[in-house]
């Protein structure tokens, strides 16, 4: 099946400062990908959608210039979390689709980052 | 009312079991409905995929949608310990467009 990595799978900062998380689609190109945000005992929630070379489409609620989202290219997306605070600490998860999957667009899902903000 | 219910369980049974998962829901615009199943601090795996009501079935996993109902399911046979984790439930209005909506996830412990 398709596979997604994620870079770093765990990460501590420091309040103030601002971590980048890597998402790759290793074996197809993906057009679009995705990234949600993930609480202990809750669901998945998005928090915005990429297409390769657009800019990204934020959900309602998630600040834009706090989560700086790119997709340069058909295989990677960058979030950045900018000026970092405790409240930001959460589990990051990516996922990606691309055209031809499977026929029906699934998304694949990366392993997740672990953001602890101290 | 939320868009998709999910008991969050825990659910707890022994080996061997079978295990019945499900999920409602409240648009009837969603046409496609998937079960991912996701370990302790990873990314969630998809399992099943379906496509409007009926059913499907993979090994020891079944999943069955009822649209009229807005109710969908999960029939894990046969329970292995390894099968222990967080299910979650997700649907969308198309296929190509749109995102996923899931649901909060049921946590299944699987006993040996």
């Amino acid at each position: 099946g398709a596979v997604v990595s994620q870079h770093p799978s765990r990460v501590i900062c420091k309040s103030g400062t601002s971590v980048k998380i890597e998402c790759r689609s290793l074996d197809f190109q993906a057009t679009t990908m995705f990234w949600y945000r993930q609480f202990p005992k809750k669901s998945l929630m998005l928090m915005a959608t990429s297409n390769e070379g657009s800019k990204a489409t934020y959900e309602q609620g998630v600040e834009k210039d706090k989560f700086l989202i790119n997709h340069a290219s058909l295989t990677l997306s960058t979030l950045t979390v900018t000026s970092a605070h405790p409240e930001d600490s959460s589990f990051y998860i990516c996922s990606a689709r691309g055209s031809g999957l499977a026929g029906v667009g699934e998304q694949y899902f990366g392993p997740g980052t672990r953001l602890t903000v101290t | 009312q939320k868009e998709v219910e999910q008991d969050p369980g825990p659910l707890s049974v022994p080996e061997g079991a079978i295990v019945s998962l499900n999920c409602t829901y409240s648009n009837s615009a969603f046409q496609y409905f998937m079960w991912y199943r996701q370990y302790s601090r990873k990314g969630p795996e998809l399992l099943m995929y379906t496509y409007s009501s009926g059913n499907k079935e993979d090994g020891r996993f079944t999943a069955q949608v009822d649209k009229s109902s807005k109710y969908i399911s999960l029939f894990i046979r046969d329970s292995q310990p390894s099968d222990s984790a967080t299910y979650l439930c997700a649907m969308k209005r198309s296929q190509a467009g749109t995102a996923l909506i899931f649901g909060k996830g049921t946590t299944l412990s699987v006993s040996s």
